[in-house]
């Protein structure tokens, strides 16, 4: 069974760090693409940032760039996100996600629960 | 960046009755491979979202085939042969054709 598991959020002040861990199991980590994306209270989704399976590549949405930094490590089967210098706009549910194959017979996308990120004084 | 247009963004239906969402974007999504990076997904109350089409037209594993995708390009649209109670919630279409990857704004469906 695929799972995605979602932990280290909660409350943070605007201006401090947290960092989100998501434990994969059930499929070939090393295969996949890793995501974030967020949705805040009662809004859309928005992608955050992805990860090559090496590692080698990482992208990120231009409202994060220079704050937030994705990680893996393949030998845990985890994908980590680092989120600094964080404001009150960075309140949302982190959804990790894992993507692979870009062909009709060939085409897997995972997501977790998500864990909840609240900036607030 | 690939900006996705949704409309509409509140649908609501009758149970029975057929359903469609647009979603348009600002560059072609078609890409080397031939077929369209664009993905529909739904997001039932208190949910993760949930997979529905992927490049544009193939049915995800396991999801009814009452939903269908088409489209190419820059237009695409989610068809619901006959709404059921249990497809209530956000529809979500999402381009994977570059980074920054971008969603619609999101469309509600209502049952009346």
């Amino acid at each position: 069974e695929v799972q995605l598991v979602e932990s280290g959020g909660g409350l943070a002040q605007p201006g401090g760090s947290l960092r989100l861990s998501c434990a994969a199991s059930g499929f070939i980590f090393t295969d996949y693409w890793m995501n974030w994306v967020r949705q805040a209270p009662g809004k859309g989704l928005e992608w955050v940032t992805n990860i090559k399976p090496d590692g080698s590549e990482k992208f990120y949405v231009d409202s994060v760039k220079g704050r937030f930094t994705i990680s893996r490590d393949n030998a845990k089967n985890s994908v980590y996100l680092q989120l600094s210098s964080l404001r009150v706009d960075d309140t949302a549910v982190y959804y990790c996600s894992a993507a692979a194959g870009n062909s009709p017979h060939h085409y897997d996308r995972y997501w977790g629960q998500g864990t909840l990120v609240t900036v607030s004084s | 960046d690939i900006i996705m247009t949704q409309s509409p963004l509140s649908l609501p239906v009758t149970p029975g009755e057929p359903a469609s969402i647009s979603c348009t974007s600002s560059q072609s999504l078609l890409n080397s491979n031939g077929y369209n990076s664009l993905d529909w997904y739904l997001q039932k109350p208190g949910q993760s979202p949930q997979l529905l089409i992927y490049l544009g037209s193939f049915r995800a594993s396991g999801v009814p085939d009452r939903f269908s995708g088409s489209g190419s390009g820059g237009d695409f649209t989610l068809r619901i042969s006959r709404v059921e109670a249990e497809d209530v919630g956000v529809y979500y279409c999402l381009q994977a054709r570059q980074s920054p990857l971008t969603f619609g704004q999101g469309t509600k469906l209502e049952i009346k």
